[in-house]
């Protein structure tokens, strides 16, 4: 049973960097089949995603994130991780990591539980 | 980028009852490529369907997917008490992914 599960502070400070780690269990994120992702959930709006990549590959994610965002994976401790810069309240969220398909289909059928990270002084 | 419209907002129903969810997209998705998500408070999301029609591993008869032009819609037949939720719809036909912005299953 592929199972995932998101660490990282709960709490960060405006124009700080956000970091965020996923730790994977069930499956490697070396072997390629997958894109490891990124999404958060904000109160009101709902889902956002915000990017993922594939290991040995580039990172895809929103446009509008794009020059903020950092995705990495991390073979040797079977972790990928989020950096998100430059942080403002409007990065408040529930931030999930989530597994989706490499082969054109990219829904996303594994999750972790989701972890809350407020952006305050 | 593709932009889905979830309505309604909030579906007060009763266990036993149907559900019915739409989810509109403001242009066409490529191959149908829509999926479905259910979410509740501190637990992990559930995928339920994709390819807008198709049932994920698991996932109980009583939920289905179908799709028109650009309309989609998640049917629950038969409220279980586990299914009062929020729900989600994804776009991953074109780039980038977008969500809609959910519709809230609660008890009437």
């Amino acid at each position: 049973q592929v199972q995932l599960e998101e660490s990282g502070p709960g709490l960060v400070k405006p124009s700080q960097t956000l970091s965020l780690t996923c730790t994977v269990s069930g499956d490697s994120v070396r072997s390629g089949g997958h894109y490891w992702s990124w999404i958060r959930q904000h109160p009101v709006q709902g889902l956002e995603w915000i990017g993922y990549m594939y290991y040995g590959g580039d990172i895809y994610s929103k446009p509008s994130l794009k020059s903020r965002v950092i995705i990495s994976i991390d073979p040797s401790k079977n972790q990928f991780s989020l950096k998100l810069t430059s942080v403002t309240a409007a990065d408040s969220a529930i931030y999930y990591c989530a597994r989706a398909s490499l082969d054109g289909e990219s829904y996303f059928d594994y999750w972790g539980r989701g972890t809350l990270v407020t952006v305050s002084t | 980028e593709t932009v889905l419209t979830q309505s309604p907002a909030t579906l007060s129903l009763s266990p036993g009852e149907r559900a019915t969810l739409s989810c509109r997209a403001s242009q066409s998705v490529g191959s149908d490529f829509i999926a479905w998500y259910q979410l509740k408070p501190g637990q992990v999301p559930s995928l339920l369907i994709y390819g807008a029609s198709s049932r994920a591993t698991g996932i109980p008869h009583r939920f289905s997917g179908s799709a028109s032009g650009t309309e989609f819609t998640l049917t629950i037949n038969g409220l279980e008490p586990e299914d009062f939720a929020v729900y989600y719809c994804q776009n991953y036909g074109s780039s980038p992914i977008t969500f809609g912005g959910g519709t809230k299953v609660e008890i009437k």
